[in-house]
């Protein structure tokens, strides 16, 4: 069971947004750490949206944002399209597991 | 950007030993730390540890859950990562990520990520 929580899944129609939330704790997002968030395509490694809780790499579409506050993060996905259609995970340090965690993970539909 | 290519035993029986290469063969090799991260089927991501090679160190952190059984190495020569997991059982069955972990503050985050290799244990 993960630390770090996330809707098991999110729903939207092409055009409009969604966003997926990543619930922490004292000990990992409320301690400050970043939160990064990760595009899997199944059957594909993960690839990096945002890093530093709401940077976004070149290359990374600007309707692809990060934001944090307390113990949560999240990431919002605007203009939805069907290439968007994949899970989601966030990951941030936890103090007290000394360990990187991972969200359990959201998967994004397009209706 | 950096290319990283996986490869390694797929298939193990219980007890055995896991051992993964990751090769970087496009872009930097130092100044960075390098991960591995594994993924069972149909479940969520697991990190597995590191190795430091952004100060040349060479200092490895594991994920605790699995730090007994887990050595992660480097060969500079090769521009290459090793992983070794000892007595492996059914629960290690999971596809093995190999990641370029670039320095953020006191940690880093994860930007280029292998291809990964699925990794069976059955008897």
């Amino acid at each position: 069971q993960s630390v770090l929580t996330q809707p098991s899944s999110v729903s939207g129609a092409p055009g409009q947004g969604v966003t997926i939330s990543c619930s922490g704790t004292s000990s990992n997002i409320g301690a400050n750490f970043d939160v990064q968030w990760f595009q899997q395509i199944p059957g594909t490694a993960p690839k990096l949206l945002i890093y530093g809780s709401s940077n976004r790499p070149s290359g990374v579409p600007d309707r692809f944002s990060g934001s944090k506050s307390g113990a949560s993060a999240s990431l919002a996905i605007t203009d939805l399209r069907t290439e968007d259609e994949a899970d989601y995970y966030c990951q941030s340090w936890d103090s007290s597991l000394s360990a990187y965690v991972f969200g359990p993970g959201t998967k994004v539909t397009v209706l | 950007q950096g290319q990283l290519q996986q490869w390694g035993a797929g298939l193990l029986k219980p007890s055995e030993t896991l051992s993964l290469t990751c090769a970087v063969n496009d872009g930097p090799f130092a100044g960075f730390h390098w991960a591995w991260v594994r993924q069972p089927p149909g479940k969520g991501l697991e990190w597995i540890g590191d190795i430091n090679h952004f100060t040349h160190s060479g200092r490895t952190t594991y994920n605790p859950s699995l730090k007994s059984r887990v050595t992660i190495s480097l060969d500079t020569s090769k521009s290459q990562i090793s992983l070794l997991l000892t007595s492996v059982t059914a629960a290690d069955t999971a596809v093995y990520f190999c990641a370029r972990g670039r320095v953020w503050g006191y940690f880093y985050y994860m930007d280029v990520w292998g291809t990964g290799t699925t990794v069976s244990v059955t008897s």
